[in-house]
């Protein structure tokens, strides 16, 4: 079946460490996306990339580092810079020119930082 | 600073009732509402995308509306099943001539059998 894979579905990490939140999409989209979702807010973008070895930062990218080395692939590192990493992190592709921007997501990844 | 509004935040409803959730957003450049569907440990699903002012959608027992000049859309959902239980988010694309899709914080339904 095509979809989004994200991993892990859960992470714990110390402060000062940084992490990477793995996502892979067999659905063969051109555009990928990771949102961070916190209690009460809506998902927030942090990055996008419309094509491979070339991604925009979103709204809340500070302390957050993308790649996007292969289509089907479009890594997230949370770093030690970024002040509140403890959330959850959704993964999501979408086709482009599509005119409805319809996307679709993975099943997320909580990340909580001791 | 562009919001969409979703209400209520929570509902909880008898097996069989009719409910409605409402999602606000900004009437300016206005470009598409999607409505998504978000199960426990499951991935949010698209349920509706409504782009035109006046717009109706139904997919089974749920229905959209759309109103684009005031700015809202109504998601119902008729004779309620547990199975409906989920947060259901609304989300607005903006006509930028980029990409911005701006998300509300969803409405989270339990539905008591």
């Amino acid at each position: 079946d095509g979809g989004i894979t994200q991993s892990p579905k859960y992470l714990f990490r110390k402060e000062g460490q940084n992490v990477t939140l793995s996502c892979e999409q067999n659905l063969n989209h051109d555009a990928m996306y990771w949102y961070r979702q916190d209690p009460g807010q809506g998902l927030r973008l942090i990055y996008y990339s419309q094509i491979v070895n070339d991604f925009q930062k979103g709204d809340i990218a500070e302390g957050y580092s993308v790649s996007r080395e292969k289509k089907e692939s479009f890594p997230l590192t949370v770093t030690s810079a970024q002040k509140n990493p403890t959330a959850f992190y959704l993964c999501a592709s979408s086709i482009i020119g599509m005119n409805t921007g319809e996307l679709f997501f993975g099943e997320g990844s909580r990340l909580t930082v001791l | 600073i562009l919001n969409v509004e979703q209400s209520p935040q929570s509902l909880h409803v008898q097996e069989g009732d009719s409910t409605n959730f409402t999602c606000s957003f900004p009437s300016s450049n206005f470009y598409a509402l999607h409505w998504y569907r978000w199960e426990t440990a499951k991935s949010p699903e698209a349920l509706f995308v409504m782009t035109l002012n006046g717009d109706e959608k139904k997919k089974g027992r749920i229905s959209a509306t759309l109103n684009t000049k005031e700015g809202y859309s109504y998601l119902y959902i008729k004779g309620s099943q547990p199975e409906d239980s989920a947060t259901y988010l609304c989300a607005f694309n903006l006509n930028t001539g980029g990409f911005k899709t701006i998300f509300g914080a969803g409405t989270r339904l339990f539905v008591k059998a």
